[in-house]
């Protein structure tokens, strides 16, 4: 079954608290991504990871991090979180051929 | 710089009738993908269909075709037979090579709303 899941779907965190946002696939896709999504914006490219412990900067990356250390699984990162990344996550993933395959996205509050 | 634009912000139809969406890009690339995908009002994002630069042949799956129009940077969707349930907001996106690695991006997403 060709998914990619996400936890948790929905976060509320306080601001200044450290975020961990998790990401599965069972594609064995090479590359994975993080977007986000706000009203009007469209989906923005956070991070992006060309294979293990192999990450680049996106398009807005101030105030995340990200960690692979397995193919199968791309952690997104935000050190003391603020209220400004009150957004929805998304993450992805893709082989070389192939289009994006989505999750259901994470929907976080900052508060 | 390479981008992906809709400047359709919002569309209404009556159903059972034909709508195209726009979508023009921006790259450098000789070889390149575009994608069309629709996320639905539960949040879902899943992809419709594509098409691959270097075919001439007009993608098609189902009632979404494309019209694709290279040396225009264009690649419109057409979905024929509208229903109800299309009503959602369909994003165009681009796979380029950036700085010696590839990456995907996104229009801003056209709203569809199809009405009874």
């Amino acid at each position: 079954d060709m998914k990619v899941t996400q936890m948790p779907r929905y976060l509320i965190k306080r601001m200044g608290e450290n975020v961990l946002l998790e990401c599965g696939q069972d594609m064995s896709h090479e590359t994975m991504y993080w977007y986000r999504q706000d009203p009007g914006l469209g989906l923005q490219l956070i991070y992006i990871s060309y294979d293990v412990d192999s990450n680049s900067e996106g398009d807005i990356p101030k105030g995340y991090r990200v960690s692979r250390k397995k193919r199968e699984h791309f952690s997104l990162i935000l050190d003391s979180a603020k209220t400004n990344q009150t957004s929805v996550y998304f993450c992805a993933s893709s082989s070389v051929n192939t289009e994006v395959f989505f999750g259901k996205g994470t929907r976080l509050t900052v508060v | 710089a390479q981008k992906v634009t809709q400047t359709q912000t919002s569309i209404s139809v009556v159903e059972k009738t034909t709508v195209t969406m726009d979508c023009v890009y921006e790259t450098r690339d000789s070889s390149y993908f575009l994608f069309w995908y629709k996320q639905t009002a539960s949040g879902e994002i899943v992809f419709l269909i594509r098409q691959d630069s270097y075919k001439k042949e007009n993608a098609t799956v189902g009632h979404y075709s494309l019209n694709f129009q290279k040396p225009k940077s264009s690649i419109g969707l057409i979905i024929t037979a509208t229903q109800i349930e299309d009503s959602a907001v369909y994003f165009c996106a681009m796979r380029l090579y950036d700085t010696n690695a590839y990456k995907v991006i996104f229009g801003k997403g056209t709203h569809l709303h199809v009405l009874p």
